[in-house]
């Protein structure tokens, strides 16, 4: 399977523990995000990497969030200190980055959903 | 800022027209994108529009007018498997918002 993936699919934690989902992206793909959706909502962007920098990260991440891509491939979110409104699907996308952003496709991985306790 | 109006929820019947409105408004706008989401499912990639006018795929065409702020995604020949959420996108600087989506339920 050539996909996005991201692991593990499902995690559930008590509040005030501390979680780290990963993400794989496609091997060719230079950029990668982050984001955070709830039922009903779009999915709300969280941060993005291209290749190992991180080059945006949205203002309504709290600093109990934490994200990197230390080798420009695989990526990791941790979120420290869980709190009941952090449980969502945390999804994960990569595309091959042309000159915007904008004009990438993106691909999706099946996401993480956290429930928080 | 940054924010997109979309519809929240439309219904229709096999083989209908469906057209899905999205306006935005922003500061450094690049194009508009459309993704699909089933439910449970993840986004998949529909369509994107960078400059004014048509952009057509199979059943699925999308429109852009940067003049009024404004597109639209048209799904044609509506199929019981088109049911999902549909989301336009913007991309503004480094950073991606999504709309709220829009609900499509097809009934038969």
């Amino acid at each position: 399977d050539t996909g996005v993936s991201q692991d593990p699919r499902h995690k559930i934690t008590k509040r005030g523990q501390n979680v780290t989902f990963r993400c794989d992206p496609i091997s060719e793909h230079n950029r990668l995000y982050w984001y955070r959706q709830t039922l009903g909502q779009g999915p709300e962007f969280l941060t993005y990497f291209q290749n190992e920098a991180q080059l945006e990260k949205s203002r309504l991440l709290s600093d109990r969030f934490s994200a990197e891509r230390p080798k420009g491939s695989f990526s990791t979110l941790e979120i420290q200190r869980t709190e009941q409104g952090d449980s969502a699907m945390y999804l994960c996308a990569s595309s091959l980055g042309g000159r915007q952003l904008s004009t990438d496709t993106q691909y999706f991985g099946p996401g993480t959903r956290l429930t928080v306790l | 800022g940054q924010s997109l109006e979309q519809p929240s929820e439309v219904t229709a019947v096999e083989g209908a027209i469906v057209q899905i409105n999205c306006t935005y408004q922003t500061s450094g706008f690049y194009g508009l994108s459309w993704y699909q989401q089933h439910d449970g499912g993840a986004p998949t990639f529909l369509s994107y529009n960078g400059l004014d006018g048509l952009e057509e795929t199979g059943r699925f065409s999308s429109f852009l007018s940067r003049s009024d702020s404004y597109g639209y995604l048209l799904l044609q020949e509506l199929q019981m498997k088109d049911s999902a959420s549909y989301f336009c996108v913007q991309a503004a600087g480094n950073k991606l918002t999504f709309g709220g989506g829009t609900r499509v339920l097809v009934k038969p």
